[in-house]
């Protein structure tokens, strides 16, 4: 079976660029989130979107901004990058709480 | 605000010796609790969870064990071996239908020595 599924898995973008993750779920999981990770830190909760409609949103700034599709695929969209936007952005699929899986992740770098 | 945390950032324990890694939450809503494993390069894989309404729950060499009277959970690995080198993260999840938001904690490193 495929896991989750992230693209591209590394990423260069320059300062005020804009730049889209995409994400597939595991076939059969309708929710999707999003994630960034900070090296040296934990993952911290950016969207979850649950049957088309956000049903979470974290504490980053409107640049930032997702939606999910009717096959369920995500993508994450960040407008005028900043340096401080590099990062590993990592997808989860759930059909529930206790099925979080989680892609490898694209690892974004701005400069 | 509320957040989970670790005590320890890194832990070196020698192979086939048990590891006991903590976590410190705060949030008094959180009722599902998940310990996931990270290598490097990959993304965080599920290990054990545990509800609430329990104080302990086994797997497969691991055990979690959760205190909600001092909001503490710890994760032990026993007979510790090389592929259990990662950083381990604890998360948790407020109850509340729907709730698939997870905070997570910043993450102990595991290193085991042959």
């Amino acid at each position: 079976d495929a896991g989750v599924t992230q693209s591209p898995t590394h990423l260069i973008k320059t300062r005020g660029q804009h730049v889209t993750l995409r994400c597939s779920p595991i076939s059969g999981h309708k929710s999707v989130s999003w994630y960034q990770q900070v090296l040296g830190q934990g993952p911290q909760f950016i969207f979850q979107y649950y049957e088309k409609e956000e049903r979470g949103r974290g504490n980053f700034p409107d640049r930032f901004s997702a939606r999910q599709f009717p096959n369920y695929s995500s993508e994450l969209n960040v407008n005028a990058l900043l340096l401080g936007d590099s990062a590993l952005y990592l997808c989860a699929s759930s059909f529930s709480r206790a099925g979080y899986t989680f892609g490898s992740g694209t690892r974004l770098t701005v400069v | 605000g509320e957040s989970v945390g670790l005590h320890l950032p890194t832990l070196s324990v020698q192979e086939g010796d048990n590891s006991i890694i903590n976590c410190a939450y705060s949030n008094s809503a959180s009722d599902y609790f998940i310990w996931y494993k990270q290598e490097s390069g990959k993304g965080p894989q599920f290990i054990i969870d545990i509800r609430s309404n329990m104080d302990k729950r086994q797997g497969q060499r691991v055990t979690v064990l959760l205190n909600k009277t001092v909001k503490h959970l710890s994760l032990q690995i026993a007979a510790t071996q090389p592929g259990d080198s990662a950083v381990y993260f604890c998360a948790e999840t407020p109850s509340g239908a729907g709730s698939y938001q997870l905070t997570f904690g910043k993450g102990t490193k595991l290193s085991v020595i042959p």
